[in-house]
């Protein structure tokens, strides 16, 4: 089975330039996740989807940060413009929250490899 | 807001030793506790969790101890390897949203 995937991997831009993340969930995941983790900090939620609802962005810089995830699957976090302190890495996670209408036991939260971005 | 504190923030070990993870926690609504490993270059990855109607989760190596009353768990990672050298997150959500909160870390490194 395919984990969370994520691209790019790595991205340098400009303060002020624009950048976007893209991330694949796990096939049949309903909810999605965007973290953000700073060198040496654990991950802090930056929004969550519950298939297209975006049920928590609550943390979300939302003047410069936007996240869409269109028919509930895939999903791109953007960034526009960015500054020096948006460096660092965008995780993307996925879990099983509902199958069909049932709600599944587990939190149990996928996560993919990062887009590690720095900014300059 | 921190959720979750963790200490300590690094930890170093001898090869066969014990290492002792803590964490606690303010919301008495969370319900699951989850520990993730995390290697240099790659995403967190669950390791164990445990939810708060029991103390105590064995998984190999791994054991989570939980203090329901004092709101703290522990990571114990016995005959510590070398391999175990990554960075250890406790986490805390409750289950009725899947709002996890996610401690500092701490860094483990396992000396040979």
């Amino acid at each position: 089975e395919a984990g969370v995937v994520q691209s790019p991997r790595y991205k340098i831009i400009e303060k002020k330039q624009p950048v976007a993340f893209w991330c694949n969930p796990i096939s049949g995941h309903n909810t999605l996740y965007w973290y953000r983790q700073n060198l040496g900090q654990g991950p802090e939620l930056l929004i969550r989807y519950e298939n297209e609802e975006a049920v928590d962005d609550s943390q979300l810089p939302k003047d410069r940060f936007s996240a869409e995830r269109l028919k509930g699957v895939d999903s791109t976090l953007k960034i526009q413009p960015a500054e020096l302190g948006d460096s660092a890495v965008y995780l993307c996670a996925s879990s099983l929250r509902y199958r069909g209408n049932i709600k599944s036991s587990g939190n149990t939260i996928y996560f993919g490899e990062g887009s590690w971005l720095t900014v300059v | 807001q921190q959720q979750v504190k963790q200490s300590p923030q690094s930890l170093i070990v001898q090869k066969g030793g014990i290492s002792i993870i803590n964490c606690a926690y303010e919301n008495t609504a969370f319900d699951y506790f989850p520990w993730y490993q995390q290697f240099p270059g790659k995403g967190p990855a669950l390791l164990i969790a445990i939810r708060p109607d029991v103390s105590e989760k064995k998984e190999g190596r791994f054991t989570i101890s939980f203090n329901k009353s004092a709101k703290q768990f522990s990571l114990h990672i016995m005959d510590s390897q070398p391999g175990d050298s990554a960075t250890y997150f406790c986490a805390a959500s409750r289950e009725d949203n899947n709002d996890m909160r996610f401690g500092a870390g701490t860094r483990l490194t396992v000396k040979p």
